[in-house]
């Protein structure tokens, strides 16, 4: 059954801390996606890469968000310092051309 | 841009009913899918529905169905026998055929009455 995974699931870090989110894509998928979930905004695409490319980061804080596919079967989005406004349900999906995307089970950031 | 909008924020359910939950969208390009995600209060988004544009048939999963009306850029999603296990957070969605990005729209927060 292929899944996307998301580590950790939730994370608890004091502000000015880093926090690194890591995901795996299902295998095949060419394009990668990372989302931030908030109730104010909704869900926010912060970048996505296709062939482990970044094509978009527009959505992301570039002074402190940094998103990375070191390999096909590894994505991290990193936040560094991290602030309480960071706070938010953070989501990688993979998808192939034309087809849904899939969605890791999320990752839950509460930054005190 | 690509823009979908979901008009009803929160709607509700008597179990065993049936609720239409509404999605329009707006788009320069013929070919696209659309997709419906439901997000239960685990928050794992799970695909409900899809939709290829060039198919005029309604897609159909058991008690799931839409009514995709192409020309005026509507794409309903309708849920027949509602069960509690429905309660959920409904996203719609939609894609270019040739594109990379999903497009989302605000979602609609779905309660079942038992």
């Amino acid at each position: 059954d292929a899944r996307v995974t998301q580590t950790p699931r939730d994370k608890v870090t004091e502000m000015g801390q880093e926090v690194t989110m890591r995901c795996q894509p299902i295998l095949g998928h060419n394009t990668v996606f990372w989302y931030r979930q908030t109730m104010m905004q909704g869900l926010e695409l912060l970048a996505y890469f296709r062939n482990r490319a970044p094509l978009d980061d527009s959505g992301m804080p570039k002074d402190r968000f940094s998103a990375e596919m070191p390999d096909a079967t590894l994505a991290t989005l990193k936040i560094q310092p991290s602030e309480p406004r960071d706070s938010a349900v953070y989501f990688c999906a993979s998808a192939t051309m034309g087809l849904e995307a899939f969605f890791g089970q999320g990752t839950r950031l509460t930054v005190v | 841009a690509q823009t979908v909008t979901q008009s009803q924020p929160e709607m509700s359910v008597q179990e065993a009913e049936t609720v239409t939950l509404s999605c329009t969208y707006d788009t320069s390009e013929s070919d696209y899918y659309l997709f419906w995600y439901k997000q239960p209060p685990s928050r794992q988004m799970i695909l409900v529905i899809r939709q290829e544009a060039y198919k005029q048939q309604n897609a159909t999963e058991n008690r799931f169905s839409v009514n995709f009306q192409k020309a005026a850029k509507s794409f309903s999603l309708k849920i027949s026998d509602s069960q509690l296990g429905d309660a959920a957070m409904y996203f719609c969605a939609y894609r270019r055929v040739r594109g990379n990005q999903f497009y989302f729209g605000t979602g609609t927060s779905l309660t079942v009455i038992p």
